[in-house]
């Protein structure tokens, strides 16, 4: 049972251009809501989290974009750049003194192109 | 400031020998750890999680287990590895400063069974 997924396996984007990774879930109990990059060989690196209290996290080139009702989260990059190119993966947290476990989706490889 | 180290990284082991992946976190007491594997082509799973010494929760029935001999260290190991034990070994660490960074993830173990 996928109670995070990313639908999009993999999105190319060219430089300069905006990038759109979406990210659906289905436990309505997830109350928190993180994105991370992630080089190969590499462990993932935190970008940027949304709480369910909001519907929208800017930093930087980096924003979320979270819609409750859809259970839909998105993270938009802008202007995409080739360092971007890496697999975006998303998260969701609802377990408050269970661990603070996180759920991921299966991840969406950007590709920026010159 | 924190710090997790994870070794080795890189490990290739025939089918039927023992694993013993460690973990160890620095710059921090009573840390919740964790234990994921990324296999090829697949999200980021949560295999074991600990919320103190020697407390350990299973996410999945497989072929591992886990253990907390201290605070601060996290091991994970096998007695007799499969082929399907492949795969990109992640630890990762959450504290109770709230959701603003999550977890922050080792650089990785890649395990390749022959």
């Amino acid at each position: 049972d996928q109670q995070v997924k990313q639908n999009s396996p993999s999105l190319s984007v060219q430089e300069g251009r905006i990038s759109i990774l979406n990210c659906d879930y289905t436990n309505s109990m997830f109350d928190y809501f993180l994105w991370y990059k992630k080089y190969p060989a590499e462990g993932p690196t935190f970008l940027i989290s949304i709480s369910s209290i909001k519907d929208k996290n800017e930093d930087g080139r980096f924003t979320v974009f979270l819609n409750k009702s859809a259970k839909h989260l998105s993270l938009h990059i802008v202007p995409s750049q080739p360092g971007d190119s890496a697999v975006y993966f998303c998260a969701a947290s609802g377990v408050r003194g269970g661990g603070n476990k996180l759920t991921f989706g299966t991840g969406t490889q950007l590709k920026v192109e010159l | 400031s924190q710090t997790i180290h994870q070794w080795p990284a890189t490990l290739v082991q025939p089918v039927g020998s023992p694993l013993s992946l460690e973990c160890t976190v620095e710059g921090t007491s009573n840390p919740n750890l964790y234990w994921y594997r990324q296999a090829a082509g697949r999200g980021l799973q949560l295999l074991f999680y600990s919320v103190g010494i020697g407390q350990i929760s299973s996410e999945v029935p497989q072929n591992l287990s886990a253990s907390r001999p201290q605070d601060r260290q996290f091991i994970l190991s096998s007695k007799k590895l499969l082929l399907s034990d492949s795969g990109f070994y992640l630890c990762a660490w959450s504290g109770d400063r709230g959701w603003d960074y999550g977890y922050t993830f080792g650089s990785g173990t890649r395990l390749t069974v022959v």
